[in-house]
């Protein structure tokens, strides 16, 4: 009963090929964040999806695309992977009831471009 | 959102309280303190968060100073499996941004 999943685990890829990352939440929550945190451990925000629909692009390259089929889903495809694409993916998810939101993070998916 | 500022270490012995502080001198009337804290290779985890009034949980308590501008986390009997990146965060009410800082490695020790 994994409140937020994500899938895969690790994903080791070469440069320039395409991978998707997938997340699903059953917590019923209606917001779906991706989060990055690289080498230096620096956590930072990606996306943020409100019941399918975008609601924060932190300037991230056009080569990542989120997308969220229903409110329990949010994907995040990478195009033409490189080198700096290498970190591990968070997904979250929350109410959004005021600020008595928690948030609830997946386990992270650790991904190595080589 | 405000920022905050927290050392970036701090060494605790298991069995004892462990009592991470959080400055925001920045933080307006309507921010909300958070703290989340993450253990190594796993997703961050929610501990608690309060506005004004001092708060506790089966996890920590939180405590605000009267004049908002700085905040304690406590972990009242600290383990081992409590060593993990301690993150003290702003928000506003209503906000759906959670901005992480660089937080305090806390190393629990026997």
């Amino acid at each position: 009963d994994t409140a937020v999943s994500q899938t895969p685990k690790y994903l080791v890829t070469q440069m320039g090929n395409d991978k998707s990352i997938k997340c699903e939440q059953n917590l019923g929550h209606d917001t779906m964040y991706w989060y990055k945190q690289d080498s230096k451990k620096f956590l930072k925000i990606m996306f943020s999806y409100n019941n399918k629909e975008l609601i924060i692009n932190e300037t991230v390259p056009n080569r990542f695309s989120p997308k969220s089929p229903d409110k329990a889903h949010l994907n995040l495809h990478i195009n033409s992977l490189e080198l700096g694409d290498s970190a591990v993916y968070f997904c979250a998810s929350s109410q959004d009831e005021g600020a008595s939101s928690g948030y609830t993070f997946g386990s992270g998916t650790r991904l190595t471009v080589v | 959102d405000a920022k905050t500022t927290q050392p970036p270490s701090m060494d605790c012995a298991e069995g004892r309280a462990a009592n991470l502080p959080c400055n925001h001198s920045t933080i307006s009337g309507n921010e909300y303190v958070y703290w989340y804290r993450q253990i190594h290779s796993q997703g961050p985890q929610y501990i608690i968060h309060g506005l004004k009034n001092n708060e506790t949980n089966e996890m920590a308590s939180l405590i605000i100073t009267e004049d908002r501008k700085s905040s304690t986390l406590i972990l009242p009997h600290a383990t081992l499996r409590d060593t993990a990146v301690y993150y003290c965060i702003v928000r506003a009410g209503g906000g759906n941004k959670l901005t992480f800082g660089t937080g305090t490695q806390l190393k629990v020790e026997l």
